[in-house]
């Protein structure tokens, strides 16, 4: 069974940063697309990034763009997301996610990031 | 990237089916087959259900199926079951080279 374990969340002030990370268990995970996908607290899901299979190709949400950086290291098979300037609408639980066509699947169990003062 | 539009909240008693919306636009669900759908059980990680509108990933009960008309895509459950009350959420890909999400929608097994 596929197992994605995201590492890295935490309580973080407001205009500091974070660097997450996701290690993947499978043997494909150089031939797959990746993505970040949160959730706010008690809310709904939002897409955050997605990076190719070399990581020559990387995608953002309008709301990160400028201060998200999503990358990957094939040979240690993780994903990782840097943030920075981080606000408190960056509060949320964060799933490193397989793209399965254009679709999310599987995902991890999610790492919490926490901007507060 | 406007999120895609879903009802709250449906319930239906066991054995019943129940049909979950999810309304776009031009620019996400009406121009691609690529809606998905996800079922998260509290406290879970999200779990595919439905890929490209109406595809079943191995493992997914059958009483699962998807469809697409227009901008807006359905989710239909039957037979319901206690075990498949969780929240629902669709996706889709966009014309922005992004992806968006329904707010979620509730399902309650009565």
């Amino acid at each position: 069974e596929v197992q994605l374990v995201e590492s890295g969340g935490g309580l973080v002030q407001p205009g500091g940063s974070l660097r997450l990370s996701c290690a993947d268990s499978g043997f494909i995970f150089s031939s797959l697309w990746m993505h970040w996908v949160r959730q706010l607290p008690g809310k709904g899901l939002a897409w955050v990034s997605c990076i190719n299979i070399d990581g020559s190709v990387t995608r953002y949400a309008d709301s990160v763009k400028g201060r998200f950086t999503i990358s990957r290291d094939n040979a240690k098979n993780t994903l990782y997301l840097q943030m920075n300037s981080l606000g408190a609408e960056d509060t949320a639980v964060y799933f490193c996610v397989r793209a399965s066509s254009m679709a999310f699947d599987p995902w991890g169990q999610g790492t919490l990031v926490t901007v507060s003062s | 990237q406007s999120a895609l539009t879903q009802p709250a909240s449906v319930s239906g008693s066991p054995g019943q089916s129940i049909t979950i919306s999810c309304t776009g636009t031009s620019s996400d669900v009406g121009v691609y087959n690529y809606v998905s759908w996800y079922q998260q059980l509290p406290g879970k990680a999200p779990k595919l259900v439905i890929s490209d509108v109406s595809s079943r990933p191995s493992g997914v009960s059958n009483r699962f199926s998807g469809s697409k008309s227009g901008n807006t895509a359905s989710l239909t459950i039957s037979g319901l079951q206690a075990e498949d009350e969780a929240d629902y959420y669709c996706s889709s890909y966009t014309i922005s080279t992004a992806w968006v999400f329904g707010g979620g929608t509730k399902l309650t097994v009565l």
